[in-house]
């Protein structure tokens, strides 16, 4: 099974700042990398794919990158709609696996 | 309206079963893979369940192998989960879930609102 950990847990950033949340594999995923977006009391949100492509309608403040065993979410200048948690997804292997979290928060 | 709609949840003791359900409006379902995504109770998300368009590839977690059947009826555009044997640790809300793809990358754009299972005595 292919480990996913993110970091950090928690991200505080200020509005209009850049956060950079962090994803690493346990093996090579090589670009197959999703990134997902979830708000309190909501489904999750498909933000990135293919570790770089932005999902329809997504803005283009979010931003992911890496391949293999490193991967990143940007987003450029944080506004009080992104705070959210933010999952990682593997699915180069089977079993599909999410990374633990990054809680993004207004300081 | 493209969505999806879980149904099923509720309060259930250990040992027990349950049948989900996932019904999708809006696209095609046949054509789709679909899969089951969980999340215990202040957790993270937990991939459970898969199944191709046809209805002969499945997948399973490893927490759930042998307890948990995947299914769907391609008439009734429905998605099913058969949750046998239950346990505590399958206390969550459980999404339905749309891969983006036809031919699948697994990775998800629609996803339900979830139905909440609890197992408890």
């Amino acid at each position: 099974e292919i480990v996913m950990t993110q970091s950090p847990a928690t991200l505080s950033v200020s509005p209009g700042e850049r956060a950079t949340l962090s994803c690493r594999a346990s093996q090579s995923v090589s670009s197959n990398l999703a990134w997902y977006q979830q708000k309190p009391g909501q489904a999750p949100r498909l933000l990135i794919y293919g570790a770089s492509t932005r999902a329809t309608g997504i803005p283009a403040r979010f931003s992911g990158s890496g391949s293999g065993t490193e991967f990143t979410l940007t987003i450029s200048s944080l506004q009080s709609e992104d705070v959210a948690v933010y999952y990682c997804q593997q699915y180069k292997n089977w079993p599909l696996t999410f990374g633990q979290g990054t809680k993004v928060e207004i300081k | 309206e493209v969505q999806l709609l879980e149904s099923g949840g509720g309060l259930v003791q250990p040992g027990g079963s349950l049948r989900l359900s996932c019904v999708a409006s809006g696209f095609t379902f046949s054509s789709y893979a679909m899969t089951w995504v969980r999340q215990a109770p202040g957790k993270g998300l937990e991939w459970v369940s898969a199944i191709r368009s046809g209805t002969d590839n499945t997948y399973y977690a490893d927490s759930v192998k042998g307890r948990f059947t995947i299914s769907r009826d391609n008439s009734e555009n429905t998605l099913y989960l058969q949750m046998n044997s239950l346990r505590a640790e399958d206390t969550a809300v459980y999404y339905c879930a749309k891969p983006q793809q036809l031919v699948p990358s697994w990775f998800f754009d629609l996803w339900g609102r979830g139905t909440l299972v609890t197992v408890s005595s």
